[in-house]
């Protein structure tokens, strides 16, 4: 089955530097694959999505990249603030019923 | 846009009662719905997908006469929690899918007794 792998340790950066995060999978290419930001306590809010024949989606000071030879998609945030402090969750989706198969996500602490 | 509420945001009930709890999408409609839990620490685990007017589908290892679900409307579903168990205590997160993506309700979070 399909597994999904992001760093459990939390990303403690200072606030002005850009975050990268990191997630991996085994086994065969999603359909596409989301990222979402989950703060305690609430539900996740997305963020972007990207396709498999993607390389690179931008928004604002988002970036993401999907590397299907490497089984591997990187979050960016550029210019990090502290309000960007929060679990960011990785989410694929592996064909058309848009079933979503999450990581446990990788807590980010932008320090000011 | 793509707003979704749930009710209650916490609940605590004894062991045996049932408990529901309510998924609206404000301001768009969608056929196709998901309901979640998130044990502390963990990942979202996808329970079931519903559409609106049909049964829902469970995921593996689901029950579904434990946890029934209603999708009402394109605007509504409801999640029934019946007789919990404190191992049913998690935190139940509802989301509605509009373009490929779906928008997450603020989760409710269920402690049984």
């Amino acid at each position: 089955s399909q597994k999904i792998e992001q760093n459990s340790e939390a990303l403690n950066i200072q606030e002005g530097k850009t975050a990268t995060l990191t997630c991996n999978y085994t086994n065969y290419s999603p359909a596409y694959l989301q990222w979402y930001r989950q703060d305690p306590g609430r539900g996740p809010v997305f963020l972007l999505l990207i396709r498999e024949n993607e390389k690179e989606k931008r928004k604002e000071r988002l970036k993401v990249t999907f590397d299907t030879t490497l089984k591997q998609s990187l979050f960016h945030i550029t210019a990090s603030q502290p309000a960007d402090s929060a679990t960011y969750l990785c989410a694929l989706s592996m064909d058309s019923s848009y079933k979503l198969i999450f990581g446990s996500g990788t807590r980010l602490l932008v320090r000011p | 846009g793509a707003v979704v509420s749930q009710h209650p945001s916490r609940v605590i009930c004894k062991s045996g009662t049932s408990v529901k709890i309510e998924c609206r999408s404000l301001d768009f409609q969608a056929t196709t719905m998901f309901w979640y839990r998130q044990f502390p620490k963990q990942s979202l685990m996808l329970m079931a997908t519903s559409n609106e007017g049909s049964k829902a589908t469970y995921e593996q290892g689901v029950e579904k006469d434990k946890f029934l679900i209603n999708h009402a409307s394109l605007t509504l579903s409801t999640l029934t929690v019946t007789s919990a168990h404190p191992e049913d205590s998690s935190f139940y997160i509802c989301s509605f899918l509009a373009e490929e993506t779906q928008y997450f309700g603020p989760g409710t979070r269920l402690l049984v007794l």
